[in-house]
């Protein structure tokens, strides 16, 4: 079965860059996705890497995908008050089903 | 602005006790999925419906189940609501056109405390 995995808790200064690392096992996964989930609301999708692809850039954020290590991160630059939340990382297998990582709880500290 | 509405936000029931959750979308999406979350836990899915085809996860306790009457309504009804039910429950949408990043778009939640 699919397994997803993420360190739990990232702590950051504002201004600086924040990176997000997951490493899933499912190596037929087609799609790796990055959602965002604020106190209180469903989730948000950021961003989203086809696995054929190994670099993803869309605004402040990158998404840099190691196939071979089956190893996702998201780096943010620039991270602002707002930035604060619960990053999960996402697998999609054959069948459009996700499997989420338990989350990355980013706090930004002024 | 067409959106995955969950009412109620939340919801409080007592041990037990039959609830029902809702689940509505404006998006015309075909497939339909409820995740149920726990603190500080990933989303887990209990199910999710193709067009009208239903789809139980292996895992999903016999006390959940599910009610699509058409397009854009999806229900959660929770027969006998015990302790560890407790949680977050998601509704997400999926247009699944085969494009790249079919997306799952999700809604607000509706956080159900048993009493």
């Amino acid at each position: 079965g699919e397994d997803v995995e993420q360190s739990l808790f990232l702590s950051v200064r504002e201004g600086d860059s924040s990176v997000i690392n997951c490493t899933y096992t499912d190596s037929s996964s087609t799609y790796l996705y990055w959602y965002k989930q604020e106190p209180g609301a469903g989730l948000q999708l950021l961003t989203y890497i086809f696995s054929n692809m190994d670099m993803k850039q869309d605004q402040r954020l990158t998404v840099l995908l190691n196939k071979k290590d089956k190893h996702l991160s998201l780096r943010i630059a620039d991270t602002q008050t707002g930035d604060s939340a619960i990053y999960f990382c996402a697998e999609r297998s054959n069948d459009y089903k996700l499997s989420f990582g338990a989350g990355t709880t980013v706090t930004v500290r002024a | 602005d067409a959106m995955v509405i969950q009412n109620p936000r939340y919801q409080v029931t007592q041990f037990g006790k039959p609830v029902t959750l809702s689940c509505s979308q404006t998006l015309n999406h075909n497939v339909m999925y409820w995740y149920q979350q726990k603190s500080s836990q990933a989303p887990k899915l209990l199910f999710h419906y193709y067009d009208k085809d239903f789809n139980n996860e292996a895992d999903t306790p016999d006390n959940f189940q599910s009610r699509r009457p058409n397009t854009s309504f999806c229900f959660l009804d929770i027969r006998s609501p015990g302790l560890g039910d407790a949680a977050m429950y998601l509704c997400a949408t999926s247009p699944l056109s085969g494009d790249a990043g079919d997306e799952q778009y999700f809604g607000p939640g509706t956080r159900l405390t048993v009493t």
